[in-house]
């Protein structure tokens, strides 16, 4: 059972275009959503977060949304640029849930010059 | 400020040999700490957990096991390793309590098994 969906694998954009990276979940109990980044053969890095109390939270470039009637929250990158490409996951987690979190599969983003 | 260290970066092993994998935590004092492999084309799982030295929690039944000897040490270990084991293994750090979804990641060891 996937708590927490990224249907799509790959996305690819130009450089100071918008990417947005999608991300659907099922577990009505998440009440905390996290976007992690990560480089080939490194650790994922914490990108930006969102409690289940707000539907937006910005960061720089980074804009999270989150729309909770759908079980659906997005990632918004503005401008792209090339250092954003990577694999981007989807992440969630609840009060209850032993501070765990699921990750969804993740999108190869690619942002091209 | 906190740091995570895993080693080695990368391993080769052949099918039935045992594993060590190390993971250590700085700058922080009993952390929740967490392995996670990925398999080739896959997302993040969760292996097992840990909110406290000698408690372990597994997520999936399988070949491999972890121990919590000290407050910010955390290792990954099999007596006998399957082609199935082989991937990237990550460690990650949480501060319980305190913006506790908020996990942090090692570099990974990448695992190959032959």
């Amino acid at each position: 059972d996937q708590q927490v969906k990224q249907n799509s694998p790959s996305l690819s954009v130009q450089e100071g275009r918008i990417s947005i990276l999608n991300c659907d979940y099922t577990n009505s109990m998440f009440d905390y959503f996290l976007w992690y980044k990560k480089y080939p053969a490194e650790g994922p890095t914490f990108l930006i977060s969102i409690s289940s109390i707000k539907d937006k939270n910005e960061d720089g470039r980074f804009t999270v949304f989150l729309n909770k009637s759908a079980k659906h929250l997005s990632l918004h990158i503005v401008p792209s640029q090339p250092g954003d490409s990577a694999v981007y996951f989807c992440a969630a987690g609840y009060q209850g849930g032993s501070e765990k979190l699921v990750f969804g599969k993740g999108t190869k983003l690619t942002v091209n010059p | 400020s906190q740091t995570i260290h895993q080693w080695p970066a990368t391993l080769v092993q052949p099918v039935g040999s045992p594993l060590s994998l190390e993971c250590t935590v700085e700058g922080t004092s009993n952390p929740n700490l967490y392995w996670y492999r990925q398999a080739a084309g896959r997302g993040l799982q969760l292996l097992f957990y840990s909110v406290g030295i000698g408690q372990i929690s597994s997520e999936v039944p399988q070949n491999l096991s972890a121990s919590r000897p000290q407050d910010r040490q955390f290792i990954l270990s099999s007596k006998k390793l399957l082609l199935s084991d082989s991937g990237f293994y990550l460690c990650a750090w949480s501060v319980p309590g305190y913006r506790p979804y908020e996990q942090y990641f090692g570099p990974g060891t990448r695992l190959t098994v032959t």
